[in-house]
């Protein structure tokens, strides 16, 4: 089945070290998107990228790292530098052209103590 | 600058009432996509619908319809007969047609209970 997956479901991790997310898409999308979700809030984009080997600063990167090396995969690095880590984050993909939906991946729920 | 406004943090209805779900955005593009996901407690945002601003007629499909209103900026969804099913946080967004892939900006979201 074509889809996005993102693994672990959960992550716990202590203060002071980097994790790193995955996220793996078989929808032969050109774009993939990083969103992190708090409790009762909107998402908010971290770094997105339209095309493999470039990828773009969102409206929060500070604390998080992205590569993209393969078109189907976009991990993004939760850095010791993020000063609230603790969050929902929600990967997703699309076609790549302003205006289509995106897809998304089931998410990762990461607690950091 | 582009904003969306989900003025509804949270609402809850008895099964089988009509509920509906407001949404209001602001943009000065004149062209634009307007959508709605559902996030159910799993998690993962579910894509229910995408509409552009060339088209004002409002869509149903099954107990689910969008009215979308160019002339007052709002884009609501209604769900008849609700469901314990449909209980999840609902969010409308918005993205230009034309411009960076990246721009599509998201309400705060509006959390449905639907009680037995």
């Amino acid at each position: 089945d074509g889809g996005i997956t993102q693994s672990p479901k959960y992550l716990f991790r202590k203060e002071g070290q980097n994790v790193t997310l995955s996220c793996e898409q078989n929808l032969n999308h050109d774009a993939m998107y990083w969103y992190r979700q708090d409790p009762g809030q909107g998402l908010r984009l971290i770094y997105y990228s339209q095309i493999v080997n470039d990828f773009q600063k969102g409206d929060i990167a500070e604390g998080y790292s992205v590569s993209r090396e393969k078109k189907e995969s976009f991990p993004l690095t939760v850095t010791s530098a993020q000063k609230n880590p603790t969050a929902f984050y929600l990967c997703a993909s699309s076609i790549g052209q302003p205006g289509y939906e995106q897809y998304f991946g089931p998410g990762t729920r990461l607690t950091v103590t | 600058a582009q904003k969306v406004t989900q003025a509804q943090t949270e609402i809850s209805v008895v099964e089988k009432e009509d509920v509906t779900l407001d949404c209001v955005y602001e943009t000065r593009d004149t062209t634009y996509y307007l959508f709605w996901y559902k996030q159910p407690p799993s998690g993962e945002l579910v894509f229910l619908i995408r509409r552009n601003s060339f088209d004002e007629q409002n869509e149903i499909s099954g107990r689910y319809s969008w009215n979308f209103q160019k002339s007052t900026s709002s884009f609501n969804f209604t769900i008849t007969a609700s469901q314990v099913v449909d209980s999840a946080v609902y969010f409308c967004a918005l993205s230009p047609i034309s411009g960076s892939a990246r721009q599509l900006t998201f309400g705060s979201g509006t959390q449905l209970t639907v009680l037995p």
